[in-house]
């Protein structure tokens, strides 16, 4: 599965929205780009994922780029209970996640 | 409907013991993955289960070995543990034709 770089920490202002970038230049045409997220000392919690279409859930919004090199995890409304670790994955036929060191993200009041 | 579950959520052992590790997968759910998580670290998959069997498996050594019951439950067993081998681990779960994976709360091992 292709590696996948973030940013170490980013701070958001409650109610503003966080976006979160993640590159994955080396991504192939059959892997899926995954967003989980884990907040302390919990198992990880899935957000979203896509291909190459944007995509929209009740949590997040997913932005991948046209040459699928880069994506961004976009919250819309931070709030405190979103702070927390954010992995973004690069998930292909082995179907297994790899998780990175992620981005923690801290919303502040 | 109860989502993944683990057992026990603590646990301490001594150097050289053994220990098991359990999970209960999230209803539907057939194949379940280990995950080990070292402090300030992300999850490394260790291995994972579908109709009973090891079908893959990450770059940890023999002394980590589980089963898959027939009701999809799983076991972690760590033999011979080391000082190493204090960290979380997760149980994730999924249905086999779907990559989005549930994680459990996991189990806090320490090994002293």
């Amino acid at each position: 599965d292709a590696k996948t770089t973030q940013p170490t920490s980013m701070d958001c202002a409650e109610g503003r929205a966080a976006n979160l970038p993640c590159n994955h230049s080396t991504i192939s045409g059959n892997e899926y780009v995954y967003w989980y997220r884990q907040i302390h000392s919990q198992g990880p919690q899935y957000i979203i994922h896509g291909l190459k279409n944007n995509e929209t859930n009740e949590m997040a919004s997913l932005i991948i780029t046209e040459d699928r090199k880069s994506s961004t995890l976009i919250l819309p409304h931070a709030t405190l209970r979103d702070t927390a670790v954010y992995y973004c994955i690069a998930l292909g036929s082995a179907r297994q996640l790899t998780f990175g060191s992620g981005t923690q993200l801290t919303v502040l009041p | 409907d109860a989502g993944v579950t683990q057992s026990p959520t603590h646990l301490i052992k001594t150097r050289g013991q053994q220990v098991t590790l359990r999970c209960s997968p999230k209803s539907g759910h057939d194949t379940v993955s280990w995950y080990q998580q070292a402090l300030g670290q992300g999850p490394q998959f260790i291995f994972q289960y579908y109709e009973e069997e090891e079908r893959q498996r990450g770059n940890f050594p023999d002394r980590f070995s589980g089963h898959q019951f027939p009701n999809y439950s799983s076991e972690l067993n760590v033999n011979a543990l080391l000082l190493g081998d204090s960290a979380l681990y997760l149980c994730a779960s999924r249905r086999t034709a779907v990559y989005e994976q549930y994680f459990g709360p996991g189990t806090r091992l320490t090994v002293t």
